[in-house]
C-alpha cells in the first residue's frame, strides 16, 4: 500500500529537549515536504526536499531543520523546542511534475511543547 | 497581508444542497490552484487542481479560478454527508512551494 508514515503519532516534550519526527514514504518519490498546521492560520509549508541532499526553505522555516539522506526519508528535526512549536505537523510526498500530482500526506504528529 | 485568504465558516447545509467555496489570493504570479479535502483527524487530499481561468469539472466538484480578480472558488452540487469535511485552498508557482489557506468547515445535515 503506497503510503507516508510519521512517527510519533503524539509527543509531549519540554522546552529544549531536541526532537525528531521522523516521515517515511514507499512511493519512490523525489519530493518531500513538511508542513504545520494551527487554527486559525491553516497549513504552512516548512521546509521541502526535491530530492536526496536538495532542501529548501518554506514559509515557515525557524527553529526546524531537515535533513534528506535517502529518497524515502525526510526527518524533521526541532534542535531546542519552543512551546510555539505545538502544532499539527504533516509530511507529504509527490512526484516532481507538478502540483497536477497529488502530494499523498501523513497521518500527522501532534507535537505538544510544555 | 496572508498568500491566502479562506472564510472558515463554520458552513452547515442541508443534504443535496449545493456549497460554493471561496478563496482570495494576492499574488498573481502564481500559476496552479488546488483545492483539498481534510476529514477529521487525517491529512489533507488533493481534490481538483487547476492552472489557468474558468472553470474545471470533475463530478459533482466545480473548481473556478478568477485570475483578473485573484478569486477562487469550488462549488458542489448534491452536496453529500460524506462531504462533510475541512477544504482547503492552495496555490503554488513553481509547484515546490505552497501556501495554504485557513480552511472552511463544512457540515452536510442528512
Amino acid at each position: 500500500e503506497a503510503q507516508v508514515t510519521q512517527n510519533p503519532r503524539y509527543l509531549i516534550t519540554v522546552t529544549g529537549k531536541k526532537l525528531t519526527v521522523t516521515c517515511s514514504q514507499n512511493m519512490n518519490h523525489e519530493y518531500m515536504s513538511w508542513y504545520r498546521q494551527d487554527p486559525g492560520l491553516g497549513l504552512r509549508q516548512i521546509y521541502y526536499s526535491m530530492n536526496v541532499e536538495v532542501t529548501d526553505k518554506g514559509d515557515v522555516p525557524e527553529g526546524y531543520k531537515v535533513s534528506r539522506k535517502e529518497k524515502r526519508n525526510f526527518p524533521l528535526i526541532l534542535e531546542s523546542p519552543s512551546p510555539n512549536q505545538t502544532s499539527l505537523y504533516f509530511c507529504a510526498s509527490r512526484t516532481p511534475s507538478g502540483p497536477r500530482d497529488t502530494q499523498y500526506f501523513g497521518p500527522g504528529t501532534r507535537l505538544t511543547v510544555l | 497581508q496572508k498568500e491566502v485568504e479562506q472564510d472558515p465558516g463554520p458552513l452547515s447545509v442541508p443534504e443535496g444542497a449545493i456549497v460554493s467555496l471561496n478563496c482570495t489570493y494576492s499574488n498573481s504570479a502564481f500559476q496552479y490552484f488546488m483545492w483539498y479535502r481534510q476529514y477529521s483527524r487525517k491529512g489533507p487530499e488533493l481534490l481538483m487542481y487547476t492552472y489557468s481561468s474558468g472553470n474545471k469539472e470533475d463530478g459533482r466538484f466545480t473548481a473556478q479560478v478568477d485570475k483578473s480578480s485573484k478569486y477562487i472558488s469550488l462549488f458542489i452540487r448534491d452536496s453529500q454527508p460524506s462531504d462533510s469535511a475541512t477544504y482547503l485552498c492552495a496555490k503554488s508557482n513553481t509547484g515546490n512551494q505552497f501556501y495554504f489557506g485557513t480552511g472552511t468547515s463544512l457540515t452536510v445535515i442528512p
